[in-house]
Order: structure tokens, then sequence, then C-alpha cells
């Protein structure tokens, strides 16, 4: 596979349910995000990833919790969601150094909590 | 803090003429700024960015954009619109001293037959 790969794609889950988003990027890049997508939103950054260190938490709640083993994979663990947490979870990776390069998304999991 | 705004929640255009669609931007430092199309069911795909140089960066699928200091913008330009380039477009940016995107809200592209 190629570029950056999402699993699931599509996760329906109950407020008392524990589940794993899972992210993979095949490009050799050195960070690693997590973005929330909402209808009628900014992209929101929950985590960020760089050389294996979460270098930012921008106030995400607890429910939400990100696991980087190593540089090419990124999880991002949920337990107890609330109904407003169903969105668009997008994962992306870049190359982080001199140069500010762009990210490549995934396609993103569609995650509705009941 | 560093923000986008895009102005317009969506631009009508028919195919064949051009089209244009807004993106302001405010940071301390000096500016990176970028533009990513988003299809439906799809993750963003990077379209181009502007780093230094040139005001005028081109970028994939014909678009192009003009970087303009003295107004803050970042407008994503197209000579001759396509059906297909019906999407979702977000403008983002970059502070230097940052190591994060800031996205604005994105703007709806429509082009009609």
């Amino acid at each position: 596979e190629t570029g950056v790969t999402q699993t699931p794609r599509h996760l329906v889950m109950g407020m008392t349910n524990k589940k794993s988003l899972k992210c993979e990027q095949h490009l050799g890049h050195n960070a690693m995000y997590w973005y929330k997508q909402s209808a009628k939103k900014p992209l929101e950054l929950m985590f960020v990833y760089s050389l294996e260190e979460r270098v930012e938490n921008n106030s995400v709640p607890s429910r939400f919790s990100p696991e980087c083993p190593n540089s090419s994979h990124l999880f991002l663990h949920l337990h107890t969601l609330q109904p407003e947490d169903s969105a668009l979870y997008l994962c992306a990776s870049s190359q982080e150094g001199e140069n500010y390069n762009e990210q490549f998304f995934g396609p993103g999991t569609r995650l509705t909590v009941l | 803090a560093q923000s986008v705004a895009q102005p317009e929640d969506q631009v009508n255009v028919a195919e064949g003429n051009p089209l244009t669609v807004k993106c302001t931007y405010s940071v301390s430092g000096n500016p990176y700024l970028f533009w990513y199309v988003q299809y439906p069911n799809r993750g963003l795909q990077f379209l181009l960015k502007y780093i230094t140089g040139d005001n005028l960066v081109k970028g994939s699928y014909g678009f192009e954009a003009e970087f303009n200091k003295s107004q803050t913008s970042f407008h994503l330009k197209k000579p001759s619109a396509l059906v297909s380039d019906s999407a979702l477009y977000f403008c983002a940016v970059r502070d230097g001293g940052y190591s994060t995107l800031t996205f604005g809200k994105g703007t709806m592209l429509l082009v009609s037959p």
C-alpha cells in the first residue's frame, strides 16, 4: 500500500464501548497527526507526534488516547465517547525538518457514537 | 497566534469560467501557506504551497495561488474550471515558529456544466 492508510473506514459504537482507530504511513515520514473533522467546523488538530514523541495536545478530552509505537503507526484509543464525538477522524503524516513540508492525509474513519 | 479565514462557504462557477477561492491569514512571523482539496468520502489532498520566493505558486490540476503580503491573502485560482473540480477546498497557514497547521473552515466549490 502507498500513502497513508486508516482502518476501519467506518465505525459505529455505543457510549460504553472501547475501540481503536489505526493509521499507517508508508512514506517514511517522521511526524504523524490526528485531526477531527466535524460538519461546518474547521479541522481540529487533536494530537501531534514528531519523532515518536507527542509534542502537542490541544486540550482533547481524556476519553481520546493516542499511541504512537513507531514512526509508521499511530492509534487513537476511544472509550466512553459521547454522541458529539461523532465525526470524521483524519490521520496525516509529514516529514519535519528544515523545510515546511505538506501533510499527507489518510481517507479518514467515519465514527458514529450512539 | 495564527488564523485563517475563508469568507465564502460556497463558490459557484460555470464550467470553462475562471474561478477564485479566497483565503486571508494572520500570523506573527513569516507565513507558510497551503491549499488542500477534499472530495466526498476522502481525506485531504495537497494542492500547492507557498514558503518563499515567487508570489505566484503553481500546483496540481492546473490550480495556482497568489501570495499577497500587504493584503495577507493567498487566493486559489484556476483559469478554466472543470465540473470535476467540484469539491471542498481548505486553506491552511503555518507560522514559522509553530509545528502545526491551522486550517480554514473550508469553501465548497460547485462547478456547473
